[in-house]
């Protein structure tokens, strides 16, 4: 059974500071992996992908990849309130697997 | 504009009587997939449909169906429905399979009730 591990939080963070959210995957052979942002009650909507060790930045966001941990990351700097949601990591390998997800509270 | 659209986007039903749920997108995409998501359990894959008349099991497929005679359209059914399948269902859909490296598009949910 391929796992992917996300801490459930709640994570808080003040408004302005960098928010970091993990992620740990159990198949080594796992190649892709997607950050997803689920507000309540909404569907999921992808933030980044990365597929290489190592940080790929886009705007405020950040995610980080290292295979050889079997980790991956993503650091949302200077947090908004807009930023506060369920964070979701997915990971492809034989399909697409995702983590419980990581409820993100940023406050004011 | 480029979607995946779901409907009915609520429904309350009752024991056993079958259902079906649409899901239809407009972007040519080959897979799509059904997701059901609950408190505490994420998202978990019931079918997917790597591409017209070909379906398979996800994770946990007990209880549902699905076909795939066109390619804009994957209905999920429910035969005979239990109140354990009282959940928010997602359709998703994305170019080509999901062992790629493709984007999926979620639909934006029905949220369903059995009593």
């Amino acid at each position: 059974q391929k796992e992917v591990e996300q801490n459930s939080g709640p994570l808080s963070v003040p408004e302005g500071a960098i928010a970091s959210l993990n992620c740990t995957y159990s198949d080594r052979g796992s190649q892709s992996f997607f950050w997803y942002r689920q507000y309540s009650g909404k569907s999921p909507e992808l933030i980044m992908f990365i597929y290489s060790n190592g940080d790929k930045e886009d705007g405020r966001f950040t995610a980080q990849l290292n295979k050889a941990s079997q980790y991956v990351s993503l650091l949302i700097r200077d947090s908004q309130p807009s930023d506060s949601a369920t964070y979701l990591c997915a990971v492809v390998s034989d399909g697409l697997t995702f983590g419980k997800g990581t409820h993100l509270i940023i406050q004011p | 504009e480029a979607q995946v659209t779901q409907n009915p986007r609520y429904l309350i039903t009752v024991t056993g009587k079958k259902l079906t749920v649409t899901c239809s997108q407009n972007m040519n995409h080959e897979y799509m997939s059904w997701y059901r998501q609950d408190p505490g359990l994420g998202l978990r894959q019931i079918y997917y449909s790597m591409n017209v008349e070909v379906t398979d099991k996800g994770d946990v497929p007990e209880g549902y169906k699905v076909s795939r005679k066109e390619k804009r359209n994957f209905p999920l059914i429910l035969e005979s429905p239990s109140p354990n399948q009282t959940s928010l269902y997602f359709c998703a859909s994305s170019l080509t399979s999901g062992r790629s490296t493709d984007t999926q598009y979620f639909g934006p949910g029905t949220r369903l009730t059995v009593l």
